[in-house]
């Protein structure tokens, strides 16, 4: 099986930085992406890392570590329209996309 | 236009009944899925078809049939509903079996509530 966690919430400020931490345990892990669904809406996909280190893409990065089964998304310079909720998933196995979610961390910005 | 499209996208029915959730996706990509999303936020994947095979099956109750008349169609049957059906179902989509690099795309789900 797996598990992942993951904080049920955040809140920040606009022009804020904030960081969603994510550990997991699972077997035959390969992968640990993100994910950003706004309410009502569909998850749509921000990052994915198999390496350690840092993914930078825009206002948003993602970081792992293999040795500590751990991972997080930094989001930088936040705006109201990045309230959301945030899923880390982990990719089990090489080939079958075997993608596993988190429970998401519901992230709100104030003014 | 559309990437990933779900029909309906709302389905309200009574316990005992059966429907369908149509899925197609103009990506050409190879693999498709079926997620789950309940009333928590929790997404499980349910199933996963590569190039019309059935390449996941994550114990999902055999109520549910999904049927992949061709790659870029998947879709979801389910006999006999119960109250515990309802949720957000999700189609998606990835380039390869592994959809790492790029992602799964997503559809704009279907909520099926089970009365």
């Amino acid at each position: 099986g797996q598990s992942l966690e993951q904080p049920s919430e955040v809140t920040a400020v606009e022009g804020a930085i904030v960081q969603i931490n994510c550990t997991y345990q699972t077997s035959g892990f390969y992968g640990l992406s993100w994910y950003q669904q706004h309410d009502g809406g569909a998850p749509t996909f921000l990052s994915y890392n198999a390496l350690d280190g840092l993914e930078e893409t825009g206002r948003f990065s993602s970081f792992l570590s293999r040795s500590d089964s751990y991972g997080y998304l930094l989001l930088q310079e936040l705006q109201m329209k990045d309230s959301a909720s945030y899923f880390c998933a982990v990719m089990r196995g090489s080939t079958l996309g075997r993608l596993y979610f988190g429970r998401g961390t519901q992230l709100t910005v104030w003014p | 236009d559309t990437a990933v499209s779900q029909t309906p996208k709302y389905l309200v029915t009574q316990m005992g009944n059966d429907k369908s959730i149509k899925c197609e996706q103009n990506l050409g990509h190879d693999t498709m899925y079926w997620y789950k999303q309940d009333s928590k936020k929790f997404l499980k994947i349910m199933f996963s078809y590569n190039n019309k095979e059935l390449i996941i099956n994550e114990t999902v109750p055999n109520r549910f049939s999904p049927k992949s008349p061709d790659k870029a169609h998947l879709n979801l049957h389910i006999n006999s509903l119960e109250l515990g059906d309802s949720a957000v179902y999700f189609c998606a989509s990835s380039q390869d079996s592994s959809g790492r690099a790029r992602g799964q795309f997503f559809g704009p789900g279907t909520r099926l509530t089970v009365l």
